[in-house]
């Protein structure tokens, strides 16, 4: 697609649920990111795909925190047994390869943990 | 550790010229770039300075210096519409293929 996109761009659930997040990077791009952002705060590192293998999931705060991307393109971010402490915009981003420096990001899912 | 530090607030009028600050402690990295967010929007790409000195992108500019751990973006010229977050970023050496941002500097553009 011309941009990244994300779904859903808004998500209120449950303490306890389970959440979906999904991100369609740019087509090509074989690097995709997704980070975290609390209100007011920088951006956090959670995990990195190249193609479809993670070589970095450094950020992942707990074993609730999973990812995983199909056939080079998209990819899911799930949040298992949500917490308060989870709620943040998630913010996915592509790059063309490695090394890359711009990254094109989508307008990220904001999560709201009731 | 490593961190990027940058002043949490910088309050400016149209027309001024206004200088966000990045200071590091990083042991190294590959070159600093600039991200701007609008409120609730994405983080979209303004510079990169892979070596030290300054790089202009119109109204725009970036500097570098590795030996003072430093770097700055510039805006000239403000307009209202530059009232957003402004975050600097690096690839840390040993760190992967990933961007590691700043604390972040809200900026308010103000008539």
């Amino acid at each position: 697609g011309a941009g990244v996109s994300q779904s859903p761009s808004n998500k209120v659930t449950e303490k306890g649920k389970d959440v979906e997040l999904r991100c369609d990077p740019i087509s090509g791009h074989t690097a995709l990111y997704w980070y975290r952002q609390s209100l007011g705060q920088g951006l956090e590192f959670l995990i990195y795909f190249q193609g479809n293998s993670a070589p970095d999931k450094s950020g992942l705060p707990s074993d609730r925190f999973s990812a995983e991307r199909t056939g080079g393109s998209v990819s899911t971010l799930t949040i298992q047994r949500t917490q308060q402490e989870d709620s943040a915009v998630y913010l996915c981003a592509s790059s063309s390869g490695t090394g890359d420096y711009v990254y094109t990001f989508g307008s990220g899912t904001r999560l709201t943990v009731v | 550790g490593q961190s990027l530090e940058q002043p949490s607030e910088v309050t400016a009028v149209e027309g001024a010229i206004v200088q966000i600050n990045c200071t590091y402690q990083t042991s190294g990295f590959y070159g600093l770039s600039w991200y701007q967010q609008h409120d609730g929007g994405a983080p979209t790409f303004l510079s990169y300075n892979a070596l030290d000195g300054l790089e202009e992108t119109g109204r725009f500019s970036s500097f570098l210096s590795r030996s003072d751990s430093y770097g700055y973006l510039l805006l000239q010229e403000l307009q209202m519409k530059d009232s957003a977050s402004y975050f600097c970023a690096v690839r840390l050496t040993g760190g992967g293929n990933k961007l590691t941002f700043g604390t972040g500097t809200q900026l308010k553009v103000e008539l």
